[in-house]
């Protein structure tokens, strides 16, 4: 049982570039999100999927895309790097959505610098 | 205002020193409360959660919620080295699907 993974661990790329970042999990959740860290501002949550075929904006969806195609998988696209969108990203799952009773478990993070 | 504050740290304290991290929040609406511990390079993991006001302890561990005061704490008694990590306070309206608002974390030093 893998839990949450996350590739690449680091990346780096020149404004205007495109990437995918790649979230798996292994638990059958239904419900996955990718959130970013950025200091002093805590985690904020960018895109969520309620189960396969189903996603939904957080706070800062601008600049990303998400697309939800198997339960085991949630993508998170930068269509075109900016400087801003430097960040560690994490992909989060849990059982069902977001409540009390439903920990959210954390992949490792991916560290993106956008030159 | 943010809508949850936290003293960003670092915090440093002597091995076997009791601990208080602290948030407040400004919307009366969050009924659930959780603190995640978040290692050096790596994600954040559950610590602990509690459901409107009161207290809960969980071994050297306890959470307090005071939601008169919008003010909640994470007490570590006999902290130990382990303990270093940024600890991160996150709150909800408790409603299904409704997301979680992080605090920016503490970053704690447990020096032996």
């Amino acid at each position: 049982n893998a839990g949450v993974t996350q590739t690449p661990k680091f990346q780096v790329l020149k404004t205007g570039q495109s990437m995918t970042l790649q979230c798996a999990q292994d638990m059958n959740h239904e419900y996955m999100s990718w959130y970013r860290q950025d200091p002093g501002m805590g985690l904020r949550l960018i895109h969520y999927s309620v189960g396969a075929g189903i996603t939904d904006q957080g706070e800062v969806p601008n600049g990303y895309n998400v697309s939800r195609s198997t339960t085991e998988d949630f993508p998170l696209r930068l269509l075109s790097a900016a400087p801003s969108q430097t960040s560690v990203y994490f992909c989060a799952s849990s059982y069902t959505g977001l409540s009390l009773y439903n920990e959210q478990f954390f992949g490792p993070g991916t560290r993106l610098t956008v030159l | 205002q943010k809508e949850v504050e936290q003293d960003p740290g670092p915090l440093s304290v002597p091995e076997g020193a009791i601990v208080s991290l602290n948030c407040t929040y400004s919307n009366s609406a969050f009924q659930y409360f959780m603190w995640y511990r978040q290692y050096s390079r790596k994600g954040p993991e559950l610590l602990m959660y509690t459901y409107s006001s009161g207290n809960k302890e969980d071994g050297r561990f306890t959470a307090q919620v005071d939601k008169s005061s919008k003010y909640i704490s994470l007490f570590i008694r006999d902290s130990q080295p382990s303990d270093s990590a940024t600890y991160l306070c996150a709150m909800s309206g408790g409603n299904y699907g409704q997301n979680f608002v992080f605090g920016p974390g503490t970053r704690l030093s447990v020096l032996p």
